[in-house]
Formats: C-alpha cells, structure tokens, sequence
C-alpha cells in the first residue's frame, strides 16, 4: 500500500525548534519530488516547501523562509522539515505529499498530518 | 506569486442537486490546476488533475473544466459523501498556491 506517515508533532514554545519527519512506503521514493504542505486551525490549506526527487531543487513559502529546512534521505525513504524560530501562526496540521509528475505535478498522496502547536 | 479565488466560500445544498465551484487565477497558469476534497479530520483526497482530468477511483458525477484563468468544479448529483470543503491549487509555477476553499454544507 502506497503510503506516508508523518510524525513529530508536539508542543513547543515560541521560539523554539521541532523536526518533523515523513516516512514512505509503497513506492519508490527516491524516484518523486515531495511537498509539506499545513493547515492552520479552522483555515485552508498552506503549501510549506517542495524539495525534488535528488534534493537539487528546494523552495520555500515566502512566510517560511530563512526559518524551515526541508530535506530527505531517500535510503531511508523519509521526508524531514526542520523548523526553527517557531512563531503562534507555525501553528497548523503539517502534511507531507507527493508529486505525480504524470498527473500534471497534482499531489496525489498525503500523509495523515502531525499537528505542531505553538504556544507558551 | 499567483493568487487564487474561489467562489463561493460557502454554498449550502441538498442531495440530488448540481453544485458549480468556481476558481479564478491572478494571472493565466494553462491547465495546471487541481482540485481536492477534503473532510473534517482528514488529509485533503485529489479528485481532478490537469484541470479536468479525473483521478482514478473518483465518481463520475465529478468534472473539472477551464483554462487560463477561470476554472470550475462541477458535482452532478450530490451524494450524502460530498458535503466537504474543496479546494483549487495551481501547479503552474512555485509557489504551489491553494484557492481559499469552499465548504459545501448540507441545506
């Protein structure tokens, strides 16, 4: 089963750092780029970061940047977003997701989410 | 950056009805626009891809079509299941924005 589990969540304090982590299986990992993509409370969903299949490319979303750094280690077929200087609004579901190239770049699978929580 | 707008943000609506979501873009992205569902507590679902191609295992009583800037969402005959949020996002270029979202509620 083509799948990806996201985990790492928790508590921290403005401020503060938190590594979340994305595990892949199903598929060939090494093979697709990946995304992370959150959600706010009660808000809409908010593209993060897209790192592609060799680690080569990386973006990042204007309101992340400078603070998180995506990554992968495709031996271990696991995505990671380091996110550092954690501010009240970092606060959101974080999701990775895939890219199907095939299917016009479309994310085509999504983790369950791990929910990060900002707060003193 | 593109920006995205969807209309409505909110439509209320009974089962058997045809429902139109509409998305528009700040500036032409070509057919590079999917839509998803997503439902209360759970990872956004992808029901359309390359603006009106329908994803596998998605039922037919789903189209997308549009280019450039204005794109729609058609759901046929609402089932029961279909009362969710929706979603565009554009694949034209980074950023990969996402519409504002359109929650479909039940009348």
């Amino acid at each position: 089963e083509v799948q990806l589990v996201e985990s790492g969540g928790g508590l921290v304090q403005p401020g503060g750092s938190l590594r979340l982590s994305c595990a892949a299986s199903g598929f060939t990992f090494s093979s697709y780029s990946m995304n992370w993509v959150r959600q706010a409370p009660g808000k809409g969903l908010e593209w993060v970061s897209y790192i592609s299949s060799s680690s080569s490319t990386i973006y990042y979303a204007d309101s992340v940047k400078g603070r998180f750094t995506i990554s992968r280690d495709n031996a271990k077929n696991s995505l990671y977003l380091q996110m550092n200087s954690l501010r009240d609004e970092d606060t959101a579901v974080y999701y990775c997701a895939r890219i199907a190239v095939a299917l016009g770049d479309a994310f085509d699978i999504w983790g369950q989410g791990t929910m990060v929580t900002v707060s003193s | 950056d593109i920006q995205l707008t969807q209309s409505p943000s909110f439509l209320s609506a009974s089962v058997g009805d045809r429902v139109t979501i509409t998305c528009r873009a700040s500036q032409g992205i070509s057919s590079y626009l999917a839509w998803y569902q997503q439902k209360p507590g759970k990872a956004p679902k992808l029901l359309i891809y390359a603006a009106s191609t329908l994803q596998s295992g998605v039922p037919s009583r789903f189209s997308g079509s549009g280019s450039g800037t204005e794109f729609t969402l058609t759901i046929s005959s609402l089932q029961p299941e279909d009362f969710a949020t929706y979603y565009c996002q554009q694949l034209n270029s980074f950023l990969y924005t996402f519409g504002q979202g359109t929650k479909l509620e039940i009348k």
